[in-house]
């Protein structure tokens, strides 16, 4: 089945202990993406991946890092959480970065930083 | 400034009644208009879009978008709501032709009572 995946689903975590979220897609996508989703503000574009090896920064990259070495992964690390980025947080996929293509989202993780 | 506008924070609808909800986007190029949609507890899907051609656009389950370009609108409606249509409904745009990012509005809640 096609699919993006997270996990963890759900996270409860203390501030400055580190965390990853991770997310995969079995879809051989090119494009890659984080959001953060907030009450009253929609989804915000956290990170950005167009291929291996080559990411930018969204609307929101502070506090946030990425990486992409395979295709198929992209997570999401919190180097240093703060309450602030308590939310829940959606990766998504395409095929590759284009008006027409239709981006696929995960289930999402929704953390909470005490 | 805000990209996209979901005028309604909060629809309550009875099951079987017709619902519209409202979006507007600014911008003055052209643009590739999206709703998608949040089942509680999981991700985002693809209700609909527009890219261009027919300002009509027919969805999944039933949903149908008009595009306005004077009024800069890409309401959604849908002409008779079950319970399961229950859920939160997102606008986006990509907001000209050399882009590919989504802008999100706020969300709008649909709860459908019986």
């Amino acid at each position: 089945e096609a699919q993006v995946t997270q996990n963890p689903r759900y996270l409860i975590t203390v501030t400055g202990k580190k965390l990853t979220v991770t997310c995969s897609q079995n879809m051989n996508h090119e494009y890659m993406s984080w959001y953060r989703q907030d009450p009253g503000l929609g989804l915000r574009q956290i990170y950005y991946s167009m291929n291996v090896e080559v990411t930018d920064k969204g609307d929101v990259p502070e506090g946030y890092k990425v990486s992409r070495k395979e295709k198929r992964n992209f997570p999401l690390i919190l180097e240093s959480p703060s309450p602030n980025q308590t939310s829940l947080y959606f990766c998504a996929s395409t095929l590759w970065a284009g008006q027409h293509n239709e981006q696929f989202f995960g289930p999402g993780t929704r953390l909470t930083v005490l | 400034a805000q990209s996209v506008t979901q005028l309604d924070s909060q629809v309550p609808v009875f099951e079987e009644a017709p619902v519209e909800l409202r979006c507007n986007y600014s911008s003055s190029v052209s643009v590739y208009l999206f709703w998608y949609v949040q089942y509680p507890n999981q991700g985002l899907q693809l209700l609909l879009k527009y890219l261009s051609g027919s300002t009509l656009v027919k969805g999944i389950n039933g949903f149908e978008a008009e595009f306005n370009k004077s009024q800069t609108s890409f309401h959604l409606r849908k002409p008779s709501v079950h319970i399961s249509d229950t859920a939160e409904y997102f606008c986006a745009v990509i907001l000209s032709s050399n882009d590919y990012k989504l802008s999100f509005g706020a969300g709008t809640t649909v709860t459908v009572r019986a």
